[in-house]
């Protein structure tokens, strides 16, 4: 099976500008969670979409924005970027949703430089 | 609140073993998950636990108290690529299941 990929990899925008980032879960998998991963701090989990339905969400602003396509493609974006929003996106896909005992498979993550 | 503390970095000798501690304080704890981190690679998972005590796979084991609040994840036989980070992350299912993470635990493997 394939694994989670993530589009871009890397993505170098100014302050201001907005983003969309592209997940593909492993074939089968329904939930898609997105994290930021920035130094020191951790993951910080943004929002999980399961079956197109945004089911989650954590503390961040609401110029992040997600969606969940009907083949479980889920996209991330954010508006108005902030040079605080530097980090590395990760995506990761589980077969089931949070509340389920499923452990979760992450993409490579896009690497987002705000200028 | 919810809180995760793990060490920021640790050093340990090849062929060693070393023990990764982790701290929770989450009111609605529903699992704790260790996660292996390489530089510029996507965390991959270790092992889960639920309930109180030992899981062992291979090398790797890791032990909860929930009581405690307490976590470790245990590495013997220590290998040079077992340098990475190490993340631990807690379910909380007031948060609908959202899982906490730990900053992570850099490990660096001398020879």
């Amino acid at each position: 099976k394939a694994g989670v990929t993530q589009t871009p990899r890397y993505l170098i925008k100014t302050r201001g500008q907005q983003v969309t980032l592209s997940c593909s879960p492993i074939s089968g998998h329904r939930s898609v969670s997105w994290y930021q991963q920035t130094p020191g701090q951790g993951l910080q989990f943004l929002f999980e979409y399961f079956s197109e339905t945004q089911r989650n969400k954590g503390n961040f602003p609401g110029r992040f924005s997600g969606r969940q396509f009907s083949n479980s493609r889920s996209e991330m974006n954010v508006s108005t970027l902030e040079l605080g929003d530097s980090a590395l996106y990760l995506c990761a896909s589980s077969s089931e949703g949070l509340d389920s005992y499923n452990e979760q498979f992450f993409g490579p993550g896009t690497r987002l430089t705000v200028l | 609140g919810q809180n995760i503390d793990q060490p920021t970095e640790m050093t340990a000798t090849e062929g060693a073993i070393v023990q990764i501690n982790c701290t929770y304080q989450t009111s609605g704890f529903n699992g704790l998950f260790w996660y292996q981190q390489h530089a510029g690679e996507a965390p991959t998972f270790l092992s889960y636990n639920v309930l109180d005590g030992l899981e062992e796979k291979g090398r790797f084991s890791s032990f909860l108290s929930r009581s405690k609040g307490y976590s470790y994840l245990l590495l013997k036989e220590l290998q040079m690529k077992d340098s990475a980070s190490y993340l631990c992350a807690v379910r909380d299912q007031y948060s609908n299941y959202q899982l906490i993470w730990g900053a992570g635990t850099k490990l660096i493997i001398k020879p």
